[in-house]
């Protein structure tokens, strides 16, 4: 079974600084999918950005971008020129390519990034 | 306009007691999802739908029941309350386009087991 890991239960970070949230996976499989998903206090999840593994560029969208390290298994998201409006949950999630595996999202503990005006 | 709508937002029940928590999309897809989320844990996934006849479960199933009304309504049940059921759950629905997937979340309901 897979499992996604985020070491940082807390982070802060200065509006318009730059900051950096870790995640970790265990995986046997070559081919998933990987994605970081927003949680603000509306609780609504909302789909900040998606890798998949086959592309060995890291995606980027906007002030979001990912450094994706397939070997290591890590997938981390980097914020720049971070807004208040930045302040939220973020959790790191895998998913298979398998069919049988359902399309479940496997998501991480989730990291709460605090930002200070 | 809301997509994945769920009801009701918030619940306070009772141990023993059984309840519905309820999910509506318009976005017409076929496949929907039940998660439930605890703190430092994430999401985890309870039960899903690929279509109104197929019913799978998820990593959590136990204590929990689901119903495929339609395409666009998928419940879930609680037959009898316990105080570790108290969570916040999601309802989601996915497509794919262009080759890739995509889940969409509904507001989640907060409940609580006393």
């Amino acid at each position: 079974a897979q499992t996604v890991t985020q070491s940082q239960p807390e982070m802060s970070v200065q509006e318009a600084e730059t900051v950096t949230l870790s995640c970790t996976y265990d995986t046997s499989e070559s081919d998933y999918y990987l994605f970081w998903y927003k949680q603000p206090p509306s609780r609504q999840m909302i789909l900040v950005i998606r890798q998949e593994a086959y592309k060995q560029q890291n995606a980027t969208e906007n002030r979001f971008s990912v450094n994706f390290q397939k070997a290591a298994k890590s997938f981390s998201l980097k914020i720049s020129d971070s807004q208040l409006g930045d302040a939220a949950m973020y959790f790191c999630a895998y998913r298979s390519t398998f069919y049988n595996a359902g399309n479940m999202l496997t998501f991480g503990g989730g990291t709460r990034l605090m930002v200070k005006p | 306009d809301a997509d994945v709508t769920q009801t009701p937002r918030n619940r306070i029940t009772k141990t023993g007691k059984r309840i519905m928590l309820e999910c509506s999309q318009t976005k017409g897809h076929d496949r929907m999802y039940w998660y439930r989320q605890d703190p430092g844990l994430g999401l985890r996934l309870i039960y899903y739908s690929f279509d109104v006849k197929d019913i799978n479960k998820g990593e959590i199933s136990d204590g929990y029941s689901v119903s495929r009304q339609a395409q666009a309504k998928f419940s879930l049940s609680l037959e009898s309350a316990i105080p570790n059921q108290t969570a916040l759950y999601f309802c989601a629905t996915s497509d794919w386009t262009e080759g890739q997937e995509t889940q969409y979340f509904g507001p989640g309901t907060r409940l609580l087991v006393l």
